[in-house]
């Protein structure tokens, strides 16, 4: 399968605990997008990066969490300390973004959080 | 910060009628995109908007891009229960590095009443 995989589908934590969530997008894609959905709400950007460069991350993301892409491959997504609020699908997105084009984004079958 | 709207929230239609969403961005967009999410899925490129004025047609499904490039509409022509889903567009505000984000919209839940 090449498209987008997350890991893992389903993570259900105490609240305090942290979590990490993996991504691994299609191999030749230079950008990678993560969203948060909730019930019923559109994907709610959290942050994004072209290669290994993080170039955004919302204003409404707290210190709590933090993303990553070593070598402009897979990225991890990490919640410390959660919190009830916290839960939520959690999307990744990859696209193919050669400067000045934007391109359709595929994404994963998502990470369900349950904070409990 | 960008924001994208959609109307209405919520559509309801007996199956063989029309559908449109609309959308709407605070800024103007390089391009708009349309996802399509089925319950419980991911959300699914339907297609994409690049030029001001821009008409595009998918068999019963129609797009369009506003002139000024901070609208876009969704039409669906005698809808049909496999058309179920959640229809979000998603822009990318225009800029001069052309490395914007994708905003997505608050999405329009269409149901089919049998």
């Amino acid at each position: 399968d090449t498209g987008v995989s997350q890991n893992p589908r389903h993570k259900i934590t105490k609240r305090g605990q942290n979590v990490t969530f993996r991504c691994d997008p299609i191999s030749e894609h230079n950008r990678l997008y993560w969203y948060r959905q909730t019930l019923g709400q559109g994907p709610e950007f959290l942050t994004y990066f072209q290669n290994e460069a993080q170039l955004e991350k919302s204003r409404l993301l707290s210190d709590r969490f933090s993303a990553e892409r070593p070598k402009g491959s897979f990225s991890t997504l990490e919640i410390q300390r959660t919190e009830q609020g916290d839960s939520a699908m959690y999307l990744c997105a990859s696209s193919l973004n050669p400067p000045g084009l934007n391109t359709e984004a595929f994404f994963g079958q998502g990470t369900r959080l349950t904070v409990v | 910060g960008q924001q994208v709207m959609q109307i209405p929230q919520y559509q309801h239609v007996q199956e063989g009628e029309d559908f449109t969403t609309y959308c709407n961005s605070s800024t103007t967009l390089s391009n708009i995109q349309w996802y399509k999410q089925r319950p419980g899925g991911h959300p699914v490129f339907l297609i994409q908007l690049v030029k001001s004025g821009e008409v595009k047609k998918q068999k019963r499904l129609t797009f369009q891009f506003g002139e000024a490039k901070k609208n876009s509409s969704l039409h669906i022509t005698a809808t049909q229960t496999t058309d179920v889903g959640t229809y979000f567009c998603a822009g990318q505000e225009e800029s001069n590095f052309g490395n914007e984000k994708l905003t997505f919209g608050t999405g329009t839940r269409l149901t089919i009443i049998p």
